[in-house]
């Protein structure tokens, strides 16, 4: 089946720091949407990317959409201890509504 | 406006037993999609439903799963025989009409253990 490898698979950083992961496919997506999930709750969308080349901020969020419609990236500056959590990628093949979902980075921030 | 209902949030079952799983979607969405995550995985599509009609169930095991949302109440996921490997989330996410899948609202889930 399709995949997204999502890398890193966690992340230890220290509260100001930033932050950068990316998603990674043999596949060509239409859409890159990045999700944040907290303990115990459902994905919440911050990003969605709809065009290759596209950057788009959320606040301390920017995420872009790989030219080649193959990868994205996500960063986050200057990062705070609500950060923590875990952050998916997710990818749409086409027209087809089903989302294909990297593993996820865990964002652990040092005391 | 409420957002994406799941409940029960959490469901213990023995194996063998029946699992249903509810989802009341937000008010005006009438898509409703069922998810699926094993912990350190990220999401995996089971059924793609509108009111009366499953749309896509093409991610859902062939035996033991099926899903409905009737025209009136919430969606239904039923797991018959629960097994152990059925223990999971299970999420739900909904849009409204016309709507891509990229606009769904994602519920807080409902956490499944088969002992």
């Amino acid at each position: 089946g399709q995949q997204l490898n999502q890398s890193p698979q966690s992340m230890f950083i220290q509260e100001g720091e930033d932050v950068s992961m990316n998603c990674t496919s043999s596949s060509i997506f239409n859409t890159w949407l990045w999700y944040k999930q907290d303990p115990g709750e459902g994905p919440v969308l911050l990003i969605a990317l709809y065009k290759a080349g596209e950057l788009t901020s959320n606040g301390r969020l920017t995420a872009q959409f790989g030219i080649t419609r193959k990868d994205s990236f996500l960063n986050i500056s200057a990062s705070i201890p609500s950060d923590v959590g875990i952050y998916f990628c997710a990818g749409q093949l086409g027209s087809n509504y089903q989302l294909i979902w990297g593993a996820g980075t865990k964002l652990i921030i040092k005391p | 406006n409420a957002g994406v209902m799941q409940n029960p949030r959490h469901l213990v079952r023995r194996r063998g037993q029946e699992a249903r799983l509810r989802c009341s979607p937000m008010k005006g969405h009438s898509h409703v999609y069922w998810y699926r995550q094993l912990p350190e995985e990220g999401l995996k599509f089971m059924v793609y439903l509108q009111k009366e009609n499953i749309i896509d169930e093409s991610g859902m095991p062939k035996e033991r799963f099926s899903a409905e949302f009737p025209k009136e109440g919430p969606s239904i996921l039923r797991i018959q025989q629960v097994v152990r490997g059925d223990s999971a989330a299970y999420f739900c996410a909904s849009s409204p009409p016309r709507a891509r899948g990229t606009e769904a609202f994602f519920g807080q889930g409902t956490r499944l253990t088969v002992v």
